[in-house]
């Protein structure tokens, strides 16, 4: 099956820091979505991208869905404690009435120090 | 606007035991899925409903689990019986088509 790649495993930062990872695929995906899950909670969804070459922003969070469909990054500006948790990408292929199956990579666990 | 409602949040089973978690979708959304996600890994998909209709289940182990969506909105995902290796958060996600998932805060099941 598919898989990600995603990195760096994990980082810790100072507070104000930005922060950058990325996930890597063999594959392409048709949708790259980034996702924070904290502890004991279920994933929430940051940025969505929808189109090759993508490039969106939420608040302090940029995220690009790669030219080749193969890849996506994720930045993270002047992080703040709030920031700390894990967070996932995903790939997304449409699998049937405009629903995506979605192939999770394996994490980043984020520290931010204040 | 209610998110996706899971329960219980956390059950402790001994092995060979069964065990159902339940999951009320939002209120409107037609998908709902159903995701195993192991201790340092991201979730994988178990199921995935259309309505009442189970349109992906090739990876659910299904000579131990089972699900249904009766009636298109809550569903159930038992197992039966339990073993170690299922020791794991069981996510609940639902969406409509065309937009993203949203997940619920999930059941931890510790299987001992």
């Amino acid at each position: 099956g598919q898989q990600l790649n995603q990195s760096p495993q994990s980082m810790f930062i100072q507070e104000g820091e930005d922060v950058s990872m990325n996930c890597t695929s063999s594959s392409i995906f048709n949708t790259w979505l980034w996702y924070k899950q904290d502890p004991g909670e279920g994933p929430v969804l940051l940025i969505a991208l929808y189109k090759a070459g993508e490039l969106t922003s939420n608040g302090r969070l940029t995220a690009q869905f790669g030219i080749t469909r193969k890849d996506s990054f994720l930045n993270i500006s002047a992080s703040i404690p709030s920031d700390v948790g894990i967070y996932f990408c995903a790939g997304g292929i449409n699998s049937g009435g405009s629903n995506y199956k979605l192939t999770f990579g394996k994490g980043t666990l984020l520290t931010v120090n204040p | 606007e209610a998110g996706v409602v899971q329960s219980p949040r956390y059950k402790i089973i001994e092995k060979k035991q069964p065990v159902a978690f339940w999951c009320n979708p939002i209120s409107g959304h037609n998908t709902l899925y159903w995701y195993l996600q192991n201790l340092g890994q991201g979730p994988e998909l178990l199921i995935r409903y259309e309505n009442e209709e189970a349109v992906d289940d090739s990876q659910l182990p299904k000579d131990r689990f089972s699900a249904e969506r009766l009636k298109g909105v809550d569903s159930t995902l038992k197992i039966q019986p339990a073993e170690l290796g299922d020791s794991a958060v069981y996510l609940c996600a639902s969406g409509q088509p065309g937009d993203t998932q949203y997940f619920g805060p999930g059941t931890r099941l510790t299987v001992l």
